[in-house]
């Protein structure tokens, strides 16, 4: 079993509508949950970053973490066809791991015009 | 968000040279960098873990020999590919993290061997 796991996707959904990534993580005791964005052929870009459970809001993104369900998720509203990328799930077990992170397979999201 | 800049961004080398990468925190020091590989279409690989003044910390499966990391300082971090062959032809890409367990990645270099 991965310890980070997503849909592989595509994940295809119209301009304007809501995309919802899903990410469950195996480690209960993880700490520090991720989300980076990365465009084809390019190298990963931070999104945001939660360590509470609950939601947390930045312009279009908002990220949910459930930890006793284990699972982080990514909401972006107003979908545009410039949030076409993989986006990337990864998550830091704290204690010896240090910044370590633990990445997902990543899930690619396609927003159609 | 903090800046991590990566050099070159493109390399093509014949078989059998060494490529240096060096990857630099510009904004902050860095406590931990790391350096992945990424061929098409799949994950990003974590190859090392590398600490400020100590020796790097290599993955299963990555030869330390051939993959030299070097991090001198609290901003600058190198990777060397020895002796590089066509299967070593992939994208390079460093973070760097200081506080906050938070991972800032450099641009990535294309690495093509002939």
């Amino acid at each position: 079993q991965k310890e980070v796991e997503q849909n592989s996707g595509p994940l295809s959904v119209p301009e304007g509508a809501i995309a919802s990534l899903n990410c469950t993580y195996s480690d209960r005791g993880s700490q520090s949950f991720f989300w980076y964005r990365q465009y084809s052929g390019k190298s990963p870009e931070l999104i945001m970053f939660i360590y509470s459970n609950g939601d947390k809001e930045d312009g279009r993104f908002t990220a949910q973490l459930n930890k006793a369900s284990q699972y982080v998720s990514l909401l972006i509203r107003d979908s545009q066809p410039s949030d076409s990328a993989t986006y990337l799930c990864a998550v830091n077990i704290g204690g010896n791991a240090g910044n370590m992170l633990t990445f997902g397979g990543g899930t690619r999201l396609m927003v159609k015009p | 968000g903090a800046v991590v800049s990566q050099h070159p961004s493109w390399v093509i080398c014949k078989s059998g040279t060494s490529v240096k990468i060096e990857c630099r925190s510009l904004d902050f020091q860095a406590t931990t960098m790391f350096w992945y590989r990424q061929f098409p279409k799949q994950s990003l690989m974590l190859m090392a873990t590398s600490n400020e003044g100590s020796k790097a910390t290599y993955e299963q499966g990555v030869e330390k020999d051939k993959f030299l990391i070097n991090h001198a300082s609290l901003t600058l971090s190198t990777l060397t590919v020895t002796s590089a062959h066509p299967e070593d032809s992939s994208f390079y890409i460093c973070s760097a993290a200081g506080g906050k367990n938070i991972q800032y990645f450099g641009a990535g270099t294309r690495l093509s061997v002939l």
